[in-house]
């Protein structure tokens, strides 16, 4: 499977933007562009996903360059509760069972 | 929020002894996963299921089985457990085929074998 890379760590201040990019330069043709998010303490939870297109949603807005290469999460105004571990994944959505790599993701930190 | 639970929550025991998990959901989801989560290594994938009886090995499934009797239940066992063993164990349902379909996951377990 694809696999990502991302920045280990990256600050933000309060109610800033917060632009998470996501490397995937083997992705194929039927990889979908998935972002979760680990809370402290708590398990990872759906963000935003997309194919081509950019996407918005209440969490956030997913942009995904054209050649499908790389792709960022934004986060329009970063508050303290959106301080977690942001995970970018490629999903295959062909084939069953697991798709779903996590690798380390990025940690955020928001500055008040 | 789904419904997913994961018994216990925190345990330690010492190694050799036998450990069970227990990850149960309300949602009726085909498809469960048992993770497991260590500094520096991310989540990783131990075991999945697809359906009752029916399971698959993960990326790092040495030293542990599964099992799913009902819908329901999906039990994570550790035959003899190992200090390398140590670790956060999430459970998750949904995935399988489609775009649409996100995983939930459970509140975790912390596992410490010493």
């Amino acid at each position: 499977d694809a696999k990502t890379t991302q920045p280990n760590s990256m600050e933000s201040n309060e109610e800033e933007p917060v632009h998470l990019p996501c490397n995937h330069s083997t992705i194929s043709g039927t990889d979908y562009i998935h972002w979760y998010r680990q809370l402290p303490s708590q398990g990872p939870e759906y963000v935003i996903h997309g194919l081509t297109s950019n996407v918005n949603n209440r969490m956030a807005s997913l942009a995904i360059a054209e050649d499908r290469k790389s792709s960022t999460l934004i986060l329009h105004r970063a508050t303290l509760r959106d301080a977690a571990v942001y995970y970018c994944i490629l999903r295959d959505v062909t084939r069953s069972g697991n798709q779903f790599y996590f690798g380390t993701g990025t940690s955020l930190t928001v500055i008040p | 929020d789904a419904g997913i639970t994961q018994s216990p929550r925190h345990k330690v025991t010492e190694t050799g002894t036998p450990v069970t998990l227990r990850c149960h959901q309300t949602e009726n989801h085909r498809y469960m996963y048992w993770y497991r989560q260590d500094p520096g290594h991310g989540l990783r994938l131990i075991h999945y299921s697809y359906g009752v009886k029916d399971t698959d090995k993960g990326e790092v499934s040495d030293g542990y089985s599964v099992s799913r009797s009902k819908t329901e239940d999906f039990l994570l066992t550790l035959e003899s457990a190992t200090s390398s063993q140590t670790s956060v164990y999430f459970c998750a349902i949904g995935g399988g085929q489609g775009a649409y379909n996100e995983q939930f996951f459970g509140p975790g377990t912390r596992l410490t074998v010493l």
